[in-house]
């Protein structure tokens, strides 16, 4: 079963402080998706990796993708109020040809002034 | 842009009563899924659908059913509705291996 876990759960930051949010998953898959949601609202998509080595990057937030550790980080550069919100991660599973994708825990993030 | 539509935002029903929740994507997606959000445990898969009149159980498809008719349009189905079923539905679809697109959300209290 495939397993997507977030870390940290939770963040609290400083404007103007970098962080890291990690997304480990348990099995073998070569896309990964970041999505943001707003209290509130729907999931928004931020950025998707598709492959190895993959890097994106939107304003302050920087993804990339290692298939190989099973590992995709969420970087935040220079923090600002309008970033606190809760990422969520999530993994493409193949079960029987079809796609089931499968999200992390989320990690909700609060900027402070 | 791509347009998931969620039938209700909010919804109160009874405990027993059958309850739909509709979802409808405009964008010709093969692929359509159902979750629910509850605090501190993410986004929890119930069934997902890769074509019309298919359907996969996700991680939690107990005390629910799906159906998908028409390839734009998949249906949640609460056989008999119970309060450990409150809880934030979310639909989403997208075509395989790219990303998938939300819906609104549809915040169901049983009561």
């Amino acid at each position: 079963e495939l397993k997507v876990e977030q870390n940290p759960l939770f963040l609290s930051m400083q404007e103007g402080k970098n962080y890291t949010i990690y997304c480990n998953y348990s099995t073998t898959s070569d896309r990964l998706y970041w999505y943001r949601q707003d209290p509130g609202k729907s999931l928004e998509s931020l950025f998707v990796l598709l492959s190895n080595g993959a890097v994106k990057q939107e304003g302050r937030l920087m993804a990339s993708l290692d298939t190989k550790a099973r590992l995709s980080t969420l970087h935040i550069t220079a923090a600002v109020h309008d970033l606190s919100a809760t990422y969520f991660c999530a993994v493409d599973a193949q079960i029987q040809g079809a796609q089931k994708l499968v999200f992390g825990q989320g990690t909700r993030l609060t900027i402070n002034p | 842009d791509v347009k998931v539509t969620q039938s209700s935002r909010y919804l109160v029903k009874r405990t027993g009563e059958k309850v739909f929740l509709e979802c409808v994507q405009d964008m010709d997606h093969e692929n359509m899924f159902w979750y629910r959000q509850d605090p501190g445990l993410g986004l929890r898969l119930i069934y997902f659908s890769y074509d019309v009149k298919m359907k996969e159980k996700g991680d939690i498809p107990e005390g629910y059913s799906v159906s998908r008719e028409k390839k734009e349009r998949f249906s949640l189905i609460l056989e008999s509705a119970s309060t450990n079923q409150t809880s934030m539905y979310l639909c989403a679809s997208n075509v395989p291996g790219k990303e998938a697109f939300f819906g609104q959300g549809t915040r169901l209290t049983v009561v």
